[in-house]
This record gives C-alpha cells, structure tokens and sequence, in this order.
C-alpha cells in the first residue's frame, strides 16, 4: 500500500537558519504529493502541492520539489522564522488516472520548533 | 477554499456511549472525508462520504463503530459508538478542493473517553 515516510522530530533550529524536512513515499500510481502544517491550537492546513514530477510547490517563503526519480518531496525554507514552529506532515494521494477524490495518507508529522 | 466547521470542539465522554461530530461546509462538495488523528500520531483515513450513497470505510473500520450519514452536500456527522479510552483521538473532517486530491480540513473536534 501507500505510505509517507518523513524525518523524526522535534526538529531545533535557530531564527534565520536554513531548513530541510524530508520525506519520501511509496505509491502504486502517480500521486500528488503535499505539506500541511498545523501550528499551535489550530487546524491542519495545506502548505503546499506539485501534481507531477519536478512541479515546484511553494508557499510562505517553503519550497519542495516532486522527484518522481529518489520518490521524494523534501520541504524546504532558507530562512526560518520563530512563527514557522509548528508540526508539519507530507501527504500523497494516489488518484487513478480519469477522475476522483482519495482521502491522504500522511506521514507521521515532523514537530519543528524555531528559537530565537 | 471551503469554510468548514465542526461541532463539537470537543467533549469528554464516558466509556460506552456514544458522540455524534457534525460537518459543515459552506459550499457544496461531492466528497467528504474522515480522519483520526490519535495523540502524537499522523492522521488516518477513517471513510470517504459521497451523498447519496453509504460511506466507504478504510481498512480497520467498521460501520457499526464508526457509523457516517451524508444527508446533503454540504453536511456530514460521524458517530462514534461504545467509545473507549483507546477512542480518545482528534477527529477531522476535510472536502476536495478545486485540484485534484487537493483537500482541505476541518478545525477538529478533540475527543476524550474517560
């Protein structure tokens, strides 16, 4: 079946500081690949996507590429800021081609905390 | 994107009843989707909901746990039955976006089984 691997957390990491949160998948088809994010007291929310390989996904000063060839979308920001703590989880969907919705199935989530 | 809300929040129950957490949505949707997301844990599909049509369970659940009404396009409830401590877990409903599998989620209702 499906599944989203991301890397452990909490992930520390100072203000300004570069960030790489992994994550790699394994899918039978052709999925779409996503970060949500949830920061502290609120809901889940779509970060970002890509559809097909090498789409670039960005939001917010993140990026993350869809690298059909490793079956990785590594999320990426050059410089964090203290408001980007949150928890943030990969997802895929896994869409036959023609049509319909699938639920997601997400990775464990990636806790990262951002000190001043 | 869609405005979604839930009802309740959150509730703490006792052991072997039953709490029903509505869905609704500020616009019309085809799907409807419900998750879990246990302590600590990533969320899980539970079922996919169309109107009209009974729900779709993922595996490791059951109707009669997790029973789901779709009466209309713009609203759901899940129900979770003889709960149990191991029940205590957020739960979220979502809706697809204009995007393929693109979907977008509810705030949550956190629920604790004493």
């Amino acid at each position: 079946g499906d599944s989203v691997t991301q890397m452990e957390g909490p992930v520390t990491l100072s203000e300004e500081a570069f960030l790489t949160i992994n994550c790699t998948y394994t899918a039978t088809g052709y999925p779409s690949l996503f970060w949500y994010v949830q920061y502290p007291g609120e809901g889940l929310q779509l970060l970002l996507k890509a559809t097909k390989a090498d789409d670039k996904g960005s939001n917010k000063g993140f990026e993350a590429t869809y690298r059909k060839e490793t079956t990785s979308f590594h999320l990426e920001k050059g410089s964090v800021q203290v408001s980007d703590s949150a928890v943030y989880f990969c997802a895929l969907s896994d869409r036959e081609s023609g049509g319909g919705a699938d639920g997601l199935t997400f990775g464990k989530g990636t806790h990262l905390i951002i000190q001043p | 994107s869609a405005v979604i809300s839930q009802k309740p929040s959150r509730d703490i129950c006792q052991r072997g009843t039953s709490l029903t957490i509505q869905c609704q949505v500020d616009s019309q949707v085809t799907m409807m989707f419900w998750y879990r997301q246990q302590p600590g844990q990533s969320l899980t599909l539970i079922a996919t909901a169309n109107q009209g049509s009974e729900a779709t369970y993922e595996s490791g659940f059951v109707i009669d746990k997790f029973p789901i009404s779709r009466p209309n396009l713009t609203f759901s409830t899940l129900t979770v039955s003889n709960m149990s401590p191991e029940d205590s877990s957020i739960y979220l409903c979502s809706v697809g976006g204009r995007v393929v599998n693109e979907q977008f989620f509810g705030p949550g209702t956190r629920l604790t089984v004493l």
